[in-house]
């Protein structure tokens, strides 16, 4: 496997089920992100992660917990979603502070709340 | 908030054809990266302009950053169907956090 990958590609989920998206870095990078990517609104930075420190937090609702075991993996843990939460989720990764700032996305996960 | 516009939102051209798009910000940004996002898949940074004025070319895309560092440029020059996708700029405040824009969705017809 090269660049970032995420799993699953695709989720569709009740609002009272649990589940967890999955991405992992190829790279050798240090820092990740998650990023919410909704119909006409712009990429949305939610979380930021450096040498597995969560390091921002854009003001992003408790029911979504990130969690960093490594710098090569990265998951964001689900509960109790609301439908407005339906978005493509996107990780991405890039090389620690200071350096370059330049991101490479993993494909994403299409999330669906019924 | 900063804030990047993209304009325009949709474009739809023949191939052959040339065309630009723009990304403009009240702000200052310390690089200013373009990503090309092709549907059911991340965006893939295509990239990135550092010094205010700098051009650069990648094939048949010229990326141009503003002299002051808020606004920045893409042209196609004859335009193929794989150019097809959403291109989107993103801003770097200098604190490890971009700032995308809007998007331009452009469609390429044979």
């Amino acid at each position: 496997e090269t660049g970032v990958t995420q799993t699953p590609r695709h989720l569709v989920m009740g609002m009272t089920n649990k589940k967890s998206l999955k991405c992992e870095q190829h790279l050798g990078h240090n820092a990740m992100y998650w990023y919410k990517q909704s119909a006409k609104k712009p990429l949305e930075l939610m979380f930021v992660y450096n040498f597995k420190e969560q390091t921002e937090n854009n003001s992003v609702p408790s029911r979504f917990s990130p969690e960093c075991p490594n710098s090569s993996h990265l998951f964001l843990h689900l509960h109790t979603l609301q439908p407005e939460d339906s978005a493509l989720y996107l990780c991405a990764s890039s090389q620690a502070p200071g350096q370059s700032y330049e991101q490479y996305f993993g494909p994403g996960t299409r999330l669906t709340v019924t | 908030t900063q804030l990047l516009e993209q304009s325009p939102q949709f474009l739809s051209i023949q191939e052959g054809e040339n065309l630009t798009v723009y990304c403009n910000s009240s702000s200052v940004f310390s690089s200013l990266q373009w990503y090309r996002q092709e549907p059911g898949e991340g965006p893939v940074l295509l990239v990135t302009v550092v010094t205010g004025g700098e051009v650069k070319k990648l094939k048949r895309l010229t990326f141009q950053f503003g002299d002051a560092r808020k606004d920045s440029s893409l042209h196609i020059t004859a335009a193929q169907p794989g150019d097809t996708g959403l291109y989107l700029c993103a801003g770097n405040t200098g604190f490890q956090k971009l700032v995308f824009g809007t998007g331009t969705r452009l469609l390429v017809s044979p």
